[in-house]
């Protein structure tokens, strides 16, 4: 069974940069053809998805966070990162990490970690 | 900033059958990309409840089914239960600016 688990600072200052690590458990990250995905959820509302990165480095990310946002993978620790620069109060939300799986012809974040909360706050 | 646009609130009592609609348009659901469903309950992360417009993963009760038609989808439950109560989020891919993968607006379903 696949486990993601969030960890990184809860709380960041305005302008500073939020880093966040997901680590895989229960199989490796390299194996299959699967994505990685970052998610976030500001409180009481809605899931943004913030992009994507496969084994081999290959990212993308959504155009209205693009300009701030890095992903990366370090495949010899079963992990990747999440970088979000500049960040604003804007920034406040539970960020998720999630696996996103290909099934026929469609892909699916079928698994998913807790989440953690990120305050941006001075 | 949801391109997918959900009710924010149906309920419905025990035993029931409710429906949630999802909406979105040429670049997304219109495009012919595949709808999924993720159910939230309170203050975990999200759970895959329909795949493909209408696939149930393992383990999720069949009172749960979807549907997709044009620009549209739908997430419908029935024999509405007490555990039932949380939030439902539609999504889908996007071939516009608006980024890959889209969720919906979310809507929060109350067992009354």
């Amino acid at each position: 069974q696949v486990q993601l688990q969030e960890s990184g600072p809860g709380l960041v200052k305005p302008s500073q940069t939020l880093s966040l690590t997901c680590t895989v458990s229960g199989g490796s990250i390299s194996s299959g053809s699967y994505y990685w995905s970052w998610i976030r959820q500001p409180a009481g509302k809605g899931l943004e998805w913030i992009g994507r990165i496969y084994t081999s480095g290959s990212t993308n990310y959504n155009p209205s966070l693009k300009s701030r946002v890095t992903i990366s993978v370090d495949t010899s620790k079963n992990q990747f990162s999440l970088k979000l620069s500049s960040v604003t109060a804007a920034d406040t939300a539970v960020y998720y990490c999630a696996r996103l799986g290909i099934v026929g012809a469609t892909s699916i974040f079928d698994y998913w970690g807790q989440g953690t909360l990120v305050t941006v706050s001075s | 900033q949801s391109v997918l646009t959900q009710p924010p609130s149906v309920s419905g009592a025990p035993g029931q059958r409710v429906t949630i609609s999802c909406t979105g348009s040429s670049s997304n659901i219109g495009a012919g990309y595949d709808v999924h469903w993720y159910q939230q309950l309170p203050g975990t992360a999200p759970k895959l409840l329909i795949y493909g417009n209408s696939n149930r993963p393992s383990g999720v009760p069949d009172r749960f089914s979807g549907s997709k038609s044009g620009t549209s989808a739908s997430l419908a439950i029935t024999g509405l239960q007490a555990e039932d109560e949380a939030d439902y989020y539609c999504q889908s891919y996007d071939s516009s600016l608006s980024g890959l993968y889209v969720f919906g607006t979310g809507t929060k379903v109350t067992v009354l």
